[in-house]
């Protein structure tokens, strides 16, 4: 069964301070990796995908894979109340092009 | 430009009907993905089509079937409604490459009643 992990939270934060979001999946030849940001009621939107070890910086966000120990993590600096929102791990694990979803983690930033 | 639009927004059935979703992709993408969202949970895999070619399909019964037209909009058809059918019905369009990451519509909620 190829899974994707995601702490359901609520993940609850100070504004300004740094958000840590975590992600583990099983399948060890996966090769694509995205996180998605998502407001109730609304649809995912994309915040940023990675595809290689090491970090990934946009802004005040931040994606870092470690392939070997199967994890995807997402950094979000300077959290801003309008950061609250559901965050989406998504894992293409084989070549047949499927995205495989966490069930998300729910963020909070407290003014 | 405009990104992926879904039609309607907010559909209500009963139970025993036939139900059919619209999707338009982001000019220039040729694969569109469906999903299905419930409450609680991250978005679960309907089908892909690229190319106008079914690529994938989740673990959902043959009541649930979708299309791709030259245009590269789809359909995606759900007959003899069931209750646990309601749920957000995501469209996402892509590039179509292994990697290409999915841009979301806004979705069309689904109630059964």
């Amino acid at each position: 069964q190829k899974e994707v992990e995601q702490n359901s939270g609520p993940l609850s934060v100070p504004e300004g301070a740094i958000a840590s979001l975590n992600c583990t999946y099983s399948d060890r030849v996966s090769q694509s990796f995205f996180w998605y940001r998502q407001y109730s009621g609304k649809s995912p939107e994309l915040i940023m995908s990675i595809y290689s070890n090491g970090d990934k910086e946009d802004g005040r966000f931040t994606a870092q894979l470690n392939k070997a120990s199967q994890y995807v993590s997402l950094l979000i600096r300077d959290s801003q109340p309008s950061d609250s929102a559901t965050y989406l791990c998504a894992v293409i694990m084989d070549s047949n092009y499927q995205l495989i979803w966490g069930a998300g983690t729910k963020l909070i930033i407290k003014p | 430009d405009a990104g992926v639009t879904q039609s309607p927004t907010h559909l209500i059935k009963t139970r025993g009907q036939h139900v059919t979703l619209r999707c338009s992709p982001i000019s220039g993408h040729k694969s569109v993905s469906w999903y299905q969202q419930v409450l609680g949970q991250g978005p679960q895999f309907i089908f892909q089509y690229y190319e106008k070619e079914e690529r994938g399909r989740g673990n959902f019964p043959d009541r649930f079937s979708a299309r791709q037209f030259p245009n590269y909009s789809s359909e995606l058809n759900v007959n003899a409604l069931l209750l646990g059918d309601s749920a957000l019905y995501l469209c996402a369009s892509s590039l179509g490459g292994v990697g290409s990451p999915l841009h979301f519509g806004n979705g069309t909620r689904l109630t059964v009643t």
